[in-house]
């Protein structure tokens, strides 16, 4: 069966733009959680979803916000880029939202701002 | 605040040899533990899921095992080969608020070198 589904998986923008990022899960999962992993800080927790309800949110800025569909699938938008938020970010999807499924990963999307 | 630690950042072996990765957290208030693989450029992919109640989970050449109240986990992989060359990530999944979230270690990057 079809993995967790990224796109783009590599874009440039400037500073000031804004980005939209797409995440498809895998087909029954019904959390998506996304997170940003950098050299520096490694991998930090964004935000996370389930049956179209943000569950928990991460400590970053109000430009990072992020919605899921009724089909599950996710997007995540930074608004007003910054240099720093040049990243990996990556997209994870679990069966429901307890604590003991195991959560799997997409490829990520390489966001480079210039 | 729930921290993860993971040392040493790389490790260097010889193809055979028998290895133990370290992870540990700052807090035994976790509901599971999660290791995870991580090759260069790539997303993560899903080693074991120890449950809070857990001692130790298996899968093939690898055995991670779980302390709470120690606050470690170790990941040994035995005889090990270069294929097994990649960052190596802990994660705990701990409690937030009135929800929870995966905080993650920083990695250690593992070489098998032939």
């Amino acid at each position: 069966k079809a993995g967790v589904t990224q796109t783009p998986r590599y874009l440039i923008k400037t500073r000031g733009q804004q980005v939209t990022l797409s995440c498809s899960p895998i087909s029954g999962h019904r959390s998506v959680s996304w997170y940003q992993q950098t050299p520096g800080q490694g991998l930090q927790f964004l935000f996370e979803y389930f049956s179209e309800t943000q569950r928990n949110k991460g400590n970053f800025p109000g430009r990072f916000s992020g919605r899921q569909f009724s089909n599950s699938r996710s997007e995540m938008n930074v608004s007003t880029l910054e240099l720093g938020d040049s990243a990996l970010y990556l997209c994870a999807s679990s069966l429901s939202a307890s604590s003991g499924n195991t959560i799997y990963f997409g490829e990520g999307s390489w966001l480079t701002v210039v | 605040k729930q921290e993860v630690t993971q040392i040493p950042a790389a490790l260097s072996v010889p193809e055979g040899e028998n290895l133990v990765l370290n992870c540990s957290f700052t807090d035994s208030a976790i509901y599971n533990l999660q290791w995870f693989r991580q090759d260069p450029g790539k997303g993560l992919t899903s080693l074991l899921l120890i449950q809070s109640s857990q001692r130790e989970q298996t899968s093939g050449r690898l055995n991670a095992s779980l302390d709470k109240s120690s606050g470690r986990s170790t990941l040994y992989i035995a005889a090990s080969q270069p294929g097994d060359s990649a960052t190596y990530l802990c994660a705990a999944r701990a409690p937030q608020g009135g929800s929870e979230k995966l905080v993650f270690g920083k990695g250690t990057k593992l070489t098998v070198n032939p």
